[in-house]
C-alpha cells in the first residue's frame, strides 16, 4: 500500500539551527512530493512541491527540499530557522498523470525556541 | 484571488445527530477534495471530485458519510448518524494543476 513516513513526531530547536525533517515514501511508478506548512490557527500552505527536473527544490521562505529517488526520500531543510517557523509541517505524496490522489504523511510539530 | 472557503468554522454534536459541511473552492478548480484530519495524523482523503464527477471515494465511510458536488462547484459533505471517532478537523480543498489549495477547514466535536 502506498504510505508517507515522517521521522519525527516533535522537533524543538533553537533559533539559527540548522533543520532537517525527514520525509519517505512507499509509491510504485513516477511520483510528485509536496511539502505543507500549517502555522498555528492557520490553514494549510504549500510551502515547496517538486514534479521534475533538479532534484534540489527551493521553496518560500528559505526552505529546501531534496529529492533522492534511490532513497524514496524528499527530506525538508533549512539551514536556520527563526522563532517564526514553529509550525507543524507535512510531507504528501502523489502519483504523476491523472487525478491521483495525494497522501500525506503524520507531520512533524516543530516548535523553535527564541 | 479569495481562498477556499469552508462553513461551518466549529461544530458541536451529540453522538448519532447528523451534521453538513459546506466548501466553496476557488474559482476555476475543476477538482474538489475533502480530507479528514484527526488530531495528531496527517489529512486523509475522503474524496476528490473532477468536476461534479467522483474520482476517488475508496476512504470514504459510505454508511455514514456522503459528499455532493453538483453543478461542478460548491460542495456538500454530511455525516448521518455521527460516532464520537467522527471528531476531527474537515478539510476541502482545490486545484487546477495537480495540488491542493486548502481552506481553513470546519473543527467537528462529536459528543
Amino acid at each position: 500500500a502506498q504510505s508517507v513516513s515522517q521521522h519525527n513526531h516533535h522537533v524543538i530547536l533553537s533559533e539559527a539551527a540548522s533543520l532537517e525533517l525527514g520525509c519517505n515514501y512507499s509509491y510504485g511508478g513516477t511520483v510528485n512530493l509536496f511539502w505543507y506548512v500549517q502555522y498555528p490557527g492557520q490553514h494549510l500552505q504549500l510551502l515547496l512541491k517538486y514534479f521534475s527536473g533538479d532534484p534540489l527544490v527551493k521553496g518560500i521562505k528559505g526552505f529546501e527540499a531534496e529529492f533522492i529517488k534511490s532513497k524514496f526520500s524528499f527530506n525538508l531543510r533549512k539551514p536556520s530557522v527563526q522563532w517564526s517557523d514553529t509550525a507543524e509541517y507535512f510531507c504528501a505524496v502523489t502519483l504523476s498523470g491523472g487525478y491521483n490522489k495525494l497522501i500525506f504523511g503524520a507531520g512533524t510539530r516543530l516548535a523553535v525556541h527564541p | 484571488e479569495a481562498g477556499v472557503a469552508q462553513s461551518p468554522r466549529y461544530k458541536i454534536i451529540e453522538k448519532r445527530q447528523s451534521v453538513a459541511f459546506w466548501c466553496n473552492p476557488i474559482s476555476g478548480h475543476a477538482t474538489l477534495y475533502w480530507y479528514q484530519q484527526i488530531l495528531g495524523q496527517g489529512p486523509k482523503l475522503l474524496i476528490q471530485f473532477q468536476n461534479n464527477g467522483v474520482v476517488d471515494d475508496s476512504q470514504l465511510p459510505k454508511d455514514r458519510f456522503s459528499a455532493e458536488r453538483l453543478k461542478g462547484v460548491d460542495s456538500t459533505l454530511k455525516i448521518q448518524p455521527a460516532k464520537l471517532e467522527d471528531s476531527a478537523v474537515y478539510l476541502c480543498a482545490s486545484s487546477f494543476d495537480g495540488y491542493p489549495y486548502f481552506g481553513p477547514g470546519t473543527r467537528l466535536l462529536v459528543l
